[in-house]
């Protein structure tokens, strides 16, 4: 069973400062990454994916993350944070191996406060 | 861009009366499906649905839940008598294919209360 932890409830940042949001995941495959954030009263939004390839993935509004496959871990970064990425990110994956398995499975969900 | 919506955006009912969660998922997509989240929980994967017919349910998707589209347009989620438990935030997602690089997107969601 595939199963994707978020350690961080919340985070709390300093505007312009880099930020980083932490997930681990378990899958008895290889794994399928995905970010997403959620503004209140929105749905969820894709921020990035890894697949395949390159370790350090880059997505929307200068979001990054970087998949460790030794410590299972996809952790999503950015370099500088702004008042606007105050939100809440969910980390989730799919397993790769699951073939016709279309589910993802989520973290809990972080909430990132970046403060002026 | 294109985007999921679904109504309610609240739904208040009593224990043991049907509701139906409505989405319209964005125009070209073809693999529909409904996660839920309990206060304070994980975001569970409930269905997908692709072709008219369900792909792949989770535990929770029990007899009691039941999806369908019934036009071009819409998806829904029925719960037929509805428990306190069923109490959640209900998410409509979209993809365009199954494909292994898809994503989902998603709608903002249903908050379903039962009381």
């Amino acid at each position: 069973a595939q199963s994707v932890a978020q350690p961080e409830d919340q985070v709390n940042v300093a505007e312009g400062n880099p930020l980083t949001v932490k997930c681990t995941y378990s899958v008895s495959g290889n794994p399928y990454l995905f970010w997403y954030v959620q503004y209140p009263n929105r749905g969820l939004q894709f921020l990035l994916k890894y697949i395949t390839g390159d370790n350090l993935v880059k997505g929307s509004y200068g979001f990054e993350a970087e998949f460790n496959k030794s410590q299972t871990s996809f952790h999503l970064k950015k370099p500088s944070a702004l008042v606007s990425d105050s939100a809440l990110y969910f980390c989730a994956v799919r397993e790769s191996s699951g073939a016709g398995s279309y589910q993802l499975t989520f973290g809990k969900g972080t909430k990132l406060s970046v403060i002026p | 861009e294109p985007e999921v919506t679904q109504t309610p955006s609240h739904q208040v009912t009593q224990m043991g009366q049907e509701v139906i969660l409505r989405c319209v998922p964005i125009s070209n997509h073809l693999y529909f499906y409904w996660y839920r989240q309990i206060l304070g929980q994980k975001v569970e994967f409930l269905v997908s649905f692709y072709n008219n017919e369900i792909s792949e349910k989770s535990e929770i998707f029990d007899d009691q839940f039941s999806v369908e589209r019934p036009d071009g347009s819409n998806f829904t989620l029925k719960i037929r008598s509805t428990k306190l438990e069923d109490s959640a935030m209900y998410f409509c997602a979209s993809s365009l294919t199954s494909g292994v690089t898809y994503e989902q997107y998603f709608g903002p969601g249903t908050r379903l209360t039962v009381t």
